[in-house]
């Protein structure tokens, strides 16, 4: 079965600083898809960015960008000069391609970050 | 923006009540998947569609149905309501059923059961 594991409830980090939103996955497929989504306090679900397992760069768009880790089934969102804005909570998800036709997205429990001035 | 839109945005009804939660998916995009956010549960798939078909299913229960219209706006039911569905619902679409293909969400429907 899929497993995403969000260790940190919760995190803070000072306006402009660099914060680290750690991920670990759990999947026996060879082929699957990381995704990071942001959701802030008014509730919707906001997609950040994406990491294929076959990927050999890591993703970046703007100030995000995902370390992944293969061997270690880590893929870390790293989120640089932080924005009051970036205050929300942040959800790792996974998709595998299993069978054909299948293939939900299955969610950590997330990550509450809170940038401070 | 994500281009996904979802009707109604906040929805109060009675236990043992029915009630139906609209979704648009963007222009383009053939599938629909359905989640639904608690508190205790945390976000778990519902179902997926994928141009008017049913595709998948995770946990959704028997008093929940759902249905992909030609036109590809879905519709999700939730019959004889409990406490426990009080939940966020969102729908979220992505242009085909490819493992790598984003999912883009929708602003979600808040449903409260009294």
């Amino acid at each position: 079965a899929q497993k995403i594991t969000q260790t940190q409830p919760g995190m803070f980090v000072q306006e402009k600083e660099a914060v680290t939103l750690d991920c670990t996955y759990d999947t026996s497929d060879q082929s699957y898809g990381l995704f990071w989504y942001k959701q802030p306090s008014s509730g919707e679900m906001i997609f950040l960015i994406y990491q294929g397992s076959y990927d050999e760069q890591n993703a970046t768009e703007g100030r995000y960008s995902l370390n992944f880790q293969k061997a270690r089934k880590s893929a870390n969102l790293v989120i640089s000069a932080s924005q009051l804005g970036d205050s929300a909570m942040y959800f790792c998800a996974m998709r595998v391609s299993r069978n054909t036709g299948f293939q939900k997205l299955v969610f950590g429990t997330g990550t509450r970050l809170l940038v401070s001035p | 923006d994500s281009g996904v839109t979802q009707t109604p945005k906040h929805l109060i009804t009675a236990t043992g009540q029915r009630v139906t939660l609209r979704c648009s998916p963007r222009s383009g995009d053939l599938s629909v998947y359905w989640y639904q956010q608690s508190l205790d549960q945390g976000l778990q798939f519902l179902i997926q569609y994928y141009n008017g078909e049913e595709r998948a299913k995770g946990n959704i229960l028997e008093r929940f149905s759902a249905q992909q219209f030609p036109d590809l706006h879905s519709e999700l039911n939730l019959s004889s309501l409990e406490l426990g569905d009080s939940a966020l619902y969102f729908c979220a679409s992505s242009v085909g059923s490819g493992f790598q293909e984003t999912q883009y969400f929708g602003p979600g429907t808040r449903l409260l059961v009294l």
